[in-house]
């Protein structure tokens, strides 16, 4: 079975610096995807990165990029420019290649800092 | 862009009843759904998993006879909790799979949740 790993139950950053939330996942399989959602306080999942397995350049999007490591099995995520808005539960997510699963680490709060 | 709606957003229902939940993709045909139930402050906890046209897949320890759910058409899924019980009070979250075309496919797109709460 699949499981996903977030280590680090809370983080805090000041504005502006940089910040990296730690995930790890455990699977047999050898292709799948990988993601990193946030969760504001209104709950709605928001999508922030996504990274095939497959591929071995780590995604970006604008500010945030991943360190996927395929072999340790690891999938961090980096945030650069912290901005007061990006306060939130950030959630790594692991989904099989054939989309019956898809599961949620147990997410990390993060606090950005004035 | 892709919406997924679920409803009701809040719901209050008294002990023994049962209440349904519906999840709905707007303009794009789910050929997969996923139901979660989030507890406070808690992960999502992966209840089924829902392929149109056929039974769902539970979860170990998620009991399939009190959460039904049925994915009757590639755009509704529904989530019916029967003879609910305070214990079943939670946020239930649903997404569903968009296809897609080949480049930007598999997209996956989240309803907005839905509060149960069983008095």
């Amino acid at each position: 079975a699949q499981t996903v790993t977030q280590s680090q139950p809370e983080m805090s950053v000041q504005e502006a610096e940089t910040v990296t939330l730690s995930c790890t996942y455990d699977t047999s399989e050898n292709n799948y995807y990988l993601f990193w959602y946030k969760q504001p306080p209104s709950r709605q999942m928001i999508l922030v990165i996504r990274q095939e397995a497959y591929k071995q350049q780590n995604a970006t999007e604008n500010r945030f990029s991943v360190n996927f490591q395929k072999a340790a099995k690891s999938f961090s995520l980096k945030i650069s420019d912290s901005q007061l808005g990006d306060t939130a539960m950030y959630f790594c997510a692991f989904m099989s290649l054939d989309f019956n699963k898809f599961y949620f680490g147990s997410g990390t709060k993060l606090n950005v800092k004035p | 862009g892709a919406v997924v709606s679920q409803h009701p957003s809040w719901v209050i229902c008294k002990s023994g009843t049962s209440v349904k939940i519906e999840c709905r993709s707007l303009d794009f045909q789910a050929t997969t759904m996923f139901w979660y139930r989030q507890f406070p402050k808690q992960s999502l906890m992966l209840m089924a998993t829902s392929n149109e046209g056929s039974k769902a897949t539970y979860e170990q320890g998620v009991e399939k006879d009190k959460f039904l759910i049925n994915h009757a058409s590639l755009t509704l899924s529904t989530l019916t909790v029967t003879s609910a019980h305070p214990e079943d009070s939670s946020f239930y979250i649903c997404s569903a799979r968009d296809p897609g075309p080949q480049a930007a496919g598999n997209t996956i797109y989240f309803g907005e949740g839905s509060w149960l709460t069983v008095v």
